[in-house]
Order: structure tokens, then C-alpha cells, then sequence
């Protein structure tokens, strides 16, 4: 069993449309983290969440505790949206990782 | 300020010879954390410095190894490759171990042959 789940998996989106992307984990965490990785490999950290919601431009995510669930979302999506999101937990002394999300962003 | 930097950034390795992969954190930053990311697993959490002690390690065997320096920059080690090694190898820096953002390096991909 994974960590952490990731869903969809893949998502095509057409530019402007709203777009969310779901993370559900089974372990305790300290903090959960949004990542963005383009072709090429480099990743980007957007997002680091302990609790409740954080807004970068258009960018918004959000984390229920209880409920061991995160979404990412992406308002007014654009082509330079598409890249792999990936959602990771830290739990103790371990980081556990989903799947990632690709997200293809049509003009 | 310059950001993570790994080096080398690309790698070819033959099965069974050992590699070292550098990984230079943002300036003041104290925490150096190491994955790999394979198309079949995904990213795998390595291990984590900070002030030159590990402080934590992923399920990894023993060939797989680290270290870090007086001015937290750090180096890991994989002896004895298997093909299976073949991965973006990709380090990733904060000021401290808890409670702050990760910057992550250009990786190095090795490649085993």
C-alpha cells in the first residue's frame, strides 16, 4: 500500500478551465508539500502545508487534517502550467511521495 | 543568491564500480536532503544531513551512503552499481530539518551500463 495517493493521474486540461489535483496520504504527517517537475527533471517546491490553506498567484492548496487529504488547484490554467505535480509527506523521519499528476495544458 | 547546485550532471558507470555525486546547498542553508527518481518506483527518499550528522534514512541498502560537511555541502556514494541504480539522482536544500521550504538541485542522472 502507498503512503500517499495521488489522483488522476493524468489530466488534460484546455487553457483557462480550473483544475484541481487530489493527495491522500495514510500516515501522520508534520507538514505536506506540492511539487512541480518539468520535463528535464528540475522540481520546484510550491507548497508547504501544515494546516489549512495557502494562495501563490494562481495557484491555491489545501490540507484537511483530519481527513488525511490535500488538494492542489489551478484557477485560469495556461500551457506553462504543464508539468508532473507531485504531492509529498513528511512522516517522522521519512518523506513518502505520490505517483505525481501530469497535467497537459491545451492552448 | 545561486541556488542547489549538483554536480556532475550527467554520468555513465559500468556495474559494479562506485560513484560519488556532490551536491552544493543555497548558502546558510544547513539540511541536505538526497532522492532518487526512477520511472518504475517514482522518487524515493534517500537520507537527510543536517550540521554533518544523518539524521534520517529511507529503505535503502548499505551500498547506497552519504555525508556531509563542515560548510553542509554533501556528497553521497553508491558502491558496487547494479543497473538498477540507474537514476535522477536529485539533492534538495533548507535552512533547517523541519518547518521550511526544500530547494531542489538540477539532479544528475546516472546512467549504469
Amino acid at each position: 500500500k502507498n503512503e500517499v495517493e495521488q489522483s488522476p493521474q493524468n489530466l488534460t486540461a484546455q487553457e483557462g478551465e480550473f483544475i484541481t489535483i487530489n493527495c491522500s496520504y495514510s500516515v501522520g504527517i508534520s507538514a505536506l508539500h506540492w511539487l512541480q517537475q518539468h520535463p528535464g527533471g528540475g522540481i520546484v517546491s510550491l507548497f508547504m502545508l501544515s494546516s489549512g490553506k495557502k494562495k501563490h498567484g494562481r495557484l491555491i492548496a489545501t490540507i484537511n487534517i483530519q481527513e488525511k487529504h490535500s488538494s492542489l488547484h489551478i484557477t485560469a490554467s495556461h500551457p506553462r502550467d504543464s508539468a508532473v505535480y507531485i504531492c509529498a509527506v513528511r512522516s517522522r523521519n521519512q518523506f513518502y511521495f505520490g505517483t505525481g499528476t501530469s497535467l497537459t495544458v491545451i492552448p | 543568491k545561486a541556488g542547489v547546485t549538483q554536480t556532475p550532471r550527467y554520468l555513465i558507470k559500468t556495474r559494479g564500480q562506485q560513484v560519488t555525486l556532490s551536491c552544493s546547498p543555497i548558502s546558510g542553508h544547513r539540511s541536505v536532503s538526497w532522492y532518487q527518481q526512477t520511472p518504475g518506483q517514482g522518487l524515493q527518499f534517500l537520507f537527510e544531513y543536517f550540521s554533518e550528522t544523518q539524521r534520517n534514512k529511507g529503505n535503502f541498502p548499505g551500498r547506497f551512503s552519504g555525508r556531509q560537511f563542515s560548510n553542509s555541502r554533501s556528497e553521497m556514494n553508491v558502491s558496487t552499481l547494479e543497473l538498477g541504480d540507474s537514476a535522477l539522482y536529485l539533492c534538495a536544500s533548507s535552512l533547517e530539518v523541519t518547518g521550511h521550504e526544500q530547494y531542489f538541485g538540477p539532479g544528475t542522472r546516472l546512467t549504469v551500463t
